[in-house]
């Protein structure tokens, strides 16, 4: 499986703009990106997912470089009840495994 | 609606006993999972199971046995717990050729 690198931690204020980082410099041409998030004691809850172009949705933003070896998660105003763990994930094709690495744990500030 | 439940939520036992979680999905997927997260947080994938098949089986214990009655369960037994078995076991389900993976919410198993 292609590996994803994370920062371990990051702290954002509430109401602002997150940018979680994720490098991929393994990432072959037919891996999707994928984006989990997991709150305190619960079970990973999907963010987003990619393959070429930018994406967005009511959650987030995935912002992909453009030779795919990057990729920015971007949730543009931060609340509370987004500290998690926000996991960075490569799947081989549509419908394979999804491998979890260690995750970012996203702190937002009051 | 729930999704994807598991019962139960939360179970102590001793070492040595057996043991089963139960996993129902009412999304109408065809593909169910069993992930294990343990103290250090690590997701892994135990199972897959494609419409009642096994496809994926991770390097685990064979105390561990999955059992697919219906495309809409999938069940763990645990045989003989050890220490090591305490951890987060969640259930999942998504479709074959789907990018989204929907997890239950997880049963917190402590052998003691």
């Amino acid at each position: 499986d292609a590996k994803t690198t994370q920062p371990n931690s990051m702290e954002s204020n509430e109401e602002e703009p997150v940018h979680l980082p994720c490098n991929h410099s393994t990432i072959s041409g037919t891996d999707y990106i994928h984006w989990y998030r997991q709150l305190p004691s619960q079970g990973p809850e999907y963010v987003i997912h990619g393959l070429t172009s930018n994406v967005n949705n009511r959650m987030a933003s995935l912002a992909i470089a453009e030779d795919r070896k990057s990729s920015t998660l971007i949730l543009h105003r931060a609340t509370l009840r987004d500290a998690a763990v926000y996991y960075c994930i490569l799947q081989e094709t549509s419908g394979s495994r999804l491998t979890f690495g260690e995750g970012t744990q996203l702190t937002v500030n009051p | 609606d729930t999704a994807v439940s598991q019962t139960p939520k939360y179970l102590v036992t001793q070492m040595g006993n057996d043991k089963s979680i139960k996993c129902e999905q009412n999304l109408g997927h065809d593909t169910m999972y069993w992930y294990k997260q343990d103290s250090k947080k690590f997701l892994k994938i135990m199972f897959s199971y494609n419409n009642k098949e096994l496809i994926i089986n991770e390097t685990v214990p064979n105390r561990f046995s999955p059992k697919s009655p219906d495309k809409a369960h999938l069940n763990l037994h645990i045989n003989s717990l050890e220490l090591g078995d305490s951890a987060v076991y969640f259930c999942a389900s998504s479709w074959t050729r789907g990018n989204t993976i929907y997890f239950g919410e997880g049963s917190w198993l402590t052998v003691v």
